[in-house]
């Protein structure tokens, strides 16, 4: 079967770094993508990775091991706007997403 | 360019009627995805639509169905509403050719079943 662990709630203060971690099991693995999705908003897409390492976009960055089967999505520089849920999905055969259950992660000032 | 649009926002039906839902995906896209989103279960892969074919299936019972036409619009329908059913229904949209821009999703439907 297919499964994908990610914390559910995390806190940091605005100004820091929080990494978010995912796990997954999959069969066809294809590809490993993180989605920011705001309260009653779409999920908008953040991050792709298909081959091992990592990935830097701006204050966001996602790391991908595929021999653990361990991702995960790094903010830096946290911003209030960045309260959101955070998505970890996994792309398997047939053009598939599997999600996680999403991590929500609060931002105090 | 345009996003994907899906309509109508939001809905509110009785149990046991059934309702349709809308998506348009971005110009040029020809893959047409459906999620189930609820709180408890997270985002859930209903099908997926390629070319006017269904190309995937998630394990929904025969209730949900959906269909592709020729300029890749979508519709989803679920019949025989349940009150389980209610959640936020999102499309997703790509390319059809597994690229690394992923899936881009719609605003979504937001479901109430009373």
């Amino acid at each position: 079967g297919q499964n994908i662990d990610q914390p559910t709630e995390m806190t940091a203060t605005e100004g820091a770094i929080v990494q978010i971690n995912c796990t997954y099991q999959t069969s066809g693995f294809n590809g490993l993508f993180w989605y920011q999705q705001h309260a009653g908003e779409a999920p908008t897409f953040l991050s792709y990775n298909v081959l091992d390492g990592l990935e830097e976009k701006g204050r966001f960055s996602s790391f991908l091991s595929r021999s653990k089967g361990y991702s995960y999505l790094l903010l830096k520089e946290l911003q209030m706007k960045d309260s959101a849920s955070y998505l970890c999905a996994a792309r398997t055969a047939g053009n598939k997403l599997t999600f996680g259950g999403g991590t929500r992660v609060l931002v105090k000032p | 360019k345009a996003g994907v649009t899906q309509t109508p926002r939001y809905l509110i039906k009785t149990r046991g009627q059934q309702v349709t839902l809308s998506c348009s995906p971005i110009s040029g896209h020809r893959s047409v995805s459906w999620y189930q989103q609820t709180p408890g279960q997270g985002l859930q892969f209903l099908f997926e639509y390629f070319s006017e074919t269904q190309r995937n299936k998630g394990n929904f019972p025969g209730r949900f169905s959906g269909r592709q036409f020729s300029n890749s619009r979508s519709e989803m329908n679920v019949s025989t509403l349940e009150l389980g059913d209610s959640a936020l229904y999102l499309c997703a949209s790509e390319t059809g050719t597994g690229g690394s821009m992923g899936y881009t999703f719609g605003s979504g439907t937001r479901l109430t079943v009373v």
